[in-house]
């Protein structure tokens, strides 16, 4: 079982619409979660983190935390054709703090 | 948030050989981190460079194969020894941001490796 799971895509939706990805750890202990978006042959870049159970807004993003079923979703809504890229979900454990990364889902926002 | 340059952003290698690739900061960190990325998969720790210290490699990763250095707090270099067309990837060096605590990020431009 991989420590982090992501449906690699593509998540193709239309111009609008809310986009929906989704993401789940294996680990009970993991403590914060992150979501960058890597443009194509770009590096990756922070676009959301969240600690605590729930739902965190920003902007046109939610970040969705459930603990118990250990899993973790963006929100994007009013989706744009630029918000087309690879999101990478990544979890952090207590102490050491490596950071873990899913394989990411590539979103498709159609004109 | 820091500057990370990293070169060469690519370069086409022969099976056999060897590569450096150099990372530089615009600030001191601590720590600094070469991920890479194969094609079609995620990123992939290899190791931790800390100035001053041995590189703490992860499971999979071995000195011998990705040697690295870290002269200063603002820069260090990673190299692929003896590389085979496996090793084509895209190397990333990374440091954390200013919030310490929330795990954020920073990453060079990578560089692109083919090996022939």
């Amino acid at each position: 079982q991989k420590e982090v799971e992501q449906n690699s895509g593509p998540l193709s939706v239309p111009e609008g619409a809310i986009a929906s990805l989704n993401c789940t750890y294996s680990d009970r202990g993991s403590q914060s979660f992150f979501w960058y978006r890597q443009y194509s042959g770009k590096s990756p870049e922070l676009i959301m983190f969240i600690y605590s159970n729930g739902d965190k807004e920003d902007g046109r993003f939610t970040a969705q935390l459930n603990k118990a079923s250990q899993y973790v979703s963006l929100l994007i809504r009013d989706s744009q054709p630029s918000d087309s890229a690879t999101y990478l979900c990544a979890v952090v454990k207590g102490g050491y703090q490596k950071v873990t990364f899913g394989t990411g889902t590539k979103l498709q926002v159609i004109p | 948030s820091a500057v990370i340059s990293q070169k060469p952003s690519r370069d086409i290698c022969q099976r056999g050989t060897s590569l450096t690739i150099q990372c530089q900061v615009d600030s001191q960190v601590t720590m600094m981190f070469w991920y890479r990325q194969q094609p079609g998969q995620s990123l992939t720790l290899i190791a931790t460079a800390n100035q001053g210290s041995e590189a703490t490699y992860e499971s999979g990763f071995v000195i011998d194969k990705f040697p690295i250095s870290r002269p200063n707090l603002t820069f260090s270099t990673l190299t692929v020894s003896n590389m085979s067309p496996e090793d084509s990837s895209i190397y990333l060096c990374s440091v954390r941001g200013d919030r310490v605590s929330t795990g954020e990020l920073f990453f060079g431009e990578g560089s692109r490796l083919t090996v022939l």
